[in-house]
């Protein structure tokens, strides 16, 4: 899991209720990404952001919100507005050029 | 849509047996990157093998790399059980910024 903490490691999220998701790293990376990842889909991309105050969307960014106000934390907010949240979120950074570190993983449920 | 795609989406193999996974993807890339998730945990980094390499090892893993075909092999040699996991392939676009995507994987099972 390197150097990428991710927690909690369950949420529960009630009906119309915004949860935020927290992705701390250590290493010094520039970029960070936020991905979904559903039974037999593999993972897909929400957020990314490769600098301080900057970020884009993913694929599949709606109902979903980022910040970046620090290099080391990239913070996820699952909105009421995503009307199927149940998923295990995964958080990643990358130095350029060099691979992806991730860390291990939020799982998200509905009440 | 998916730049990187696994075949086959599941592998069974005994212990012992070497296992090759393949993935294929579109555009042009600076890098291809394999990765081992296990069930429930995030993923952890493989192996590495930029465009112009062909080739590269590590341990039991061998990696090719075929940019004209546009798709790469993963073989593990001599599996073991702690090889079950699902493999998955992401391919960084050539030029511009990283936005990396994945495949849906190859999930593997060793049976003891």
């Amino acid at each position: 899991d390197g150097g990428i903490t991710q927690s909690p490691k369950y949420l529960f999220r009630k009906e119309g209720q915004n949860v935020t998701l927290s992705c701390e790293q250590n290493l010094n990376h520039d970029a960070m990404y936020w991905y979904r990842q559903d039974p037999g889909q593999g993972l897909r991309l929400i957020y990314y952001s490769q600098i301080v105050n900057d970020f884009q969307k993913g694929d599949i960014a709606e109902g979903y919100s980022v910040s970046r106000e620090k290099k080391e934390s990239f913070p996820l907010t699952v909105t009421s507005a995503q009307k199927n949240p149940t998923a295990f979120y995964l958080c990643a950074s990358t130095p350029p050029g060099g691979p992806q570190y991730f860390g291990p993983g939020t799982r998200l449920l509905v009440l | 849509s998916q730049q990187g795609e696994e075949d086959p989406q599941a592998l069974s193999i005994q212990e012992g047996e070497n296992a090759t996974m393949n993935c294929s993807y579109k555009t042009s890339i600076n890098n291809l990157q394999w990765y081992r998730q296990n069930s429930g945990r995030g993923l952890v980094h493989l192996i590495l093998i930029r465009s112009n390499e062909r080739e590269k090892h590590s341990g039991r893993l061998r990696v090719t790399l075929d940019t004209s075909k546009k798709s790469s092999s993963l073989l593990i040699t001599a599996s073991r059980a702690a090889d079950t996991a699902s493999y998955f392939c992401a391919t960084p676009p050539s030029g511009g910024y990283q936005k990396v995507t994945f495949g849906i994987g190859t999930k593997l099972q060793v049976i003891p």
